[in-house]
């Protein structure tokens, strides 16, 4: 149950657009659609923003989307906003009927 | 409103147990698949378990497999995770999550406990 690979950290300007990929296997990633992406503020519970690779939960905005080919997932977030700024992690289903998320990503708006 | 409320966190010493209970209301929590996820100090999310909608079939983390037990009494519509023989890398926030659908597991988790804190340490 190895977590999955994602940038320790990105940046970014208001009005900008962004990816954050998330990186693993055939037996994660690449062999399900079952991959989700989730914001995370300190001291608050984490948000779901995108499940089953790219659906987005109402809600939420739909300057968030979501991607997958072979085994890296992608987050694409558009118009950068400062309340953007965030912890963001993915997570998938793997073939030992296990989830396991990635280490997450620290996204900066500039 | 949809709620899903985390208590029983504390400190205890290495190799004590304890149990957390996760409270769920605004929905029909039989009908969900339920999860334990943690977060250590500084560190990122960690998925912990799962339990079946209808209690059927349960899956853990290595780390926490033969320690951890999820289950779940729909009656009380009430989560539980029974940890046993804690280590000192088990101190987290535990966060219960829903599945977001009824139908399918691993999906995605969109509605979150607060999160309740265990600490172990002598």
């Amino acid at each position: 149950q190895s977590a999955l690979t994602q940038p320790a950290s990105m940046s970014g300007s208001p009005g900008q657009s962004i990816t954050i990929s998330c990186t693993g296997t055939s037996s994660d990633v690449g062999g399900y659609n079952y991959v989700s992406w989730y914001q995370k503020h300190t001291g608050k519970a984490p948000k779901l923003m995108i499940y089953a690779v790219s659906n987005r939960p109402s809600g939420v905005s739909n300057r968030f989307s979501g991607s997958k080919s072979g085994n890296t997932a992608s987050l694409t977030i558009s118009g950068l906003q400062a309340e953007d700024e965030a912890d963001y992690y993915c997570s998938s289903y793997t073939s030992s009927n296990t989830g396991v998320f990635g280490g997450g990503t620290k996204l900066t708006v500039l | 409103q949809v709620q899903l409320v985390e208590s029983g966190g504390g400190v205890v010493q290495p190799g004590r147990s304890l149990r957390l209970s996760c409270t769920a209301s605004g929905f029909i929590f039989s009908s969900y698949g339920m999860h334990w996820v943690r977060q250590a100090p500084g560190q990122g999310l960690e998925w912990v378990a799962i339990i079946y909608f209808d209690g059927s079939d349960k899956y853990y983390a290595d780390s926490v497999k033969g320690r951890f037990t999820i289950s779940r009494d729909d009656s009380k519509n009430t989560l539980y995770l029974q940890m046993n023989s804690l280590r000192a890398d088990d101190t987290a926030v535990y966060y219960c999550a829903r599945e977001v659908t009824t139908v399918y597991y691993y999906y995605g988790m969109d509605v979150w406990g607060q999160g309740t804190t265990v600490t172990v340490s002598s």
